[in-house]
């Protein structure tokens, strides 16, 4: 079965550190994927997207995330995090339907 | 960019009662619309698919009875949590596919909260 694997459940970074969360999945067919955030208290929105081309792809916010079909992984990045990146962040997989990862908590303390 | 509403926002109910969520496509056309279903500390779970004009599929484990799908346009889905039950409690959100290019846009979601 397909299924899309967040490593780390809840992150705590001071402002200015690095990010970097992991995705993986599971499906050796062709994929798009997908970074959500969710801040407190608001809707899903989309970061950034992956179908195909430059395997590199920049979202909104200084977000980007490198898409590595060798290891079927979709890592977000962020160079420095500010306080405000405080969210819940969703990897998600859409192979012929939506395969979401279970989250990660970003807690950035000031 | 496209745009899904999705209304309520936020409702309480008395447990046997009936709640319509509705999800509408503002500014394009979604033959195909997902419903999802987030439970505390958890990612979504898709729940359905509501394909407009025919009936809607299921994923496993979700009671279609209960959980009511109607996708009578283009433009609109709704989903009606019958005969309500505290374990219905949730936070459930939709999404439709802009095929123009936006891709995959989601309502703000709906908090259901029966008592």
């Amino acid at each position: 079965a397909q299924s899309v694997s967040q490593h780390n459940h809840h992150v705590i970074l001071s402002e200015a550190a690095s990010l970097e969360l992991g995705c993986n999945y599971s499906y050796g067919g062709t994929v798009n994927l997908f970074w959500y955030v969710q801040y407190p208290g608001q809707h899903l929105q989309l970061l950034l997207k992956y179908f195909s081309g430059d395997p590199l792809v920049k979202g909104i916010k200084g977000f980007e995330a490198e898409f590595i079909k060798s290891k079927f992984s979709f890592n977000l990045r962020k160079p420095s995090v500010q306080w405000s990146d405080t969210a819940e962040y969703f990897c998600a997989v859409n192979a012929s339907q939506f395969y979401f990862g279970t989250g990660t908590s970003l807690t950035v303390i000031p | 960019g496209a745009v899904v509403s999705q209304h309520p926002s936020r409702v309480i109910c008395k447990s046997g009662t009936s709640v319509k969520i509705e999800c509408r496509s503002l500014d394009f056309q979604a033959t195909t619309m997902f419903w999802y279903r987030q439970f505390p500390k958890q990612s979504l779970m898709l729940m359905a698919t509501s394909n407009e004009g025919s009936k809607a599929t299921y994923e496993q484990g979700v009671e279609k009875d209960k959980f009511l799908i109607n996708h009578a346009s283009l433009t609109l889905s709704t989903l009606t949590v019958t005969s309500a039950h505290p374990e219905d409690s949730s936070f459930y959100i939709c999404s439709a596919n802009d095929r123009g290019g936006y891709g995959y846009t989601f309502g703000s979601g709906t908090r259901l909260t029966v008592v």
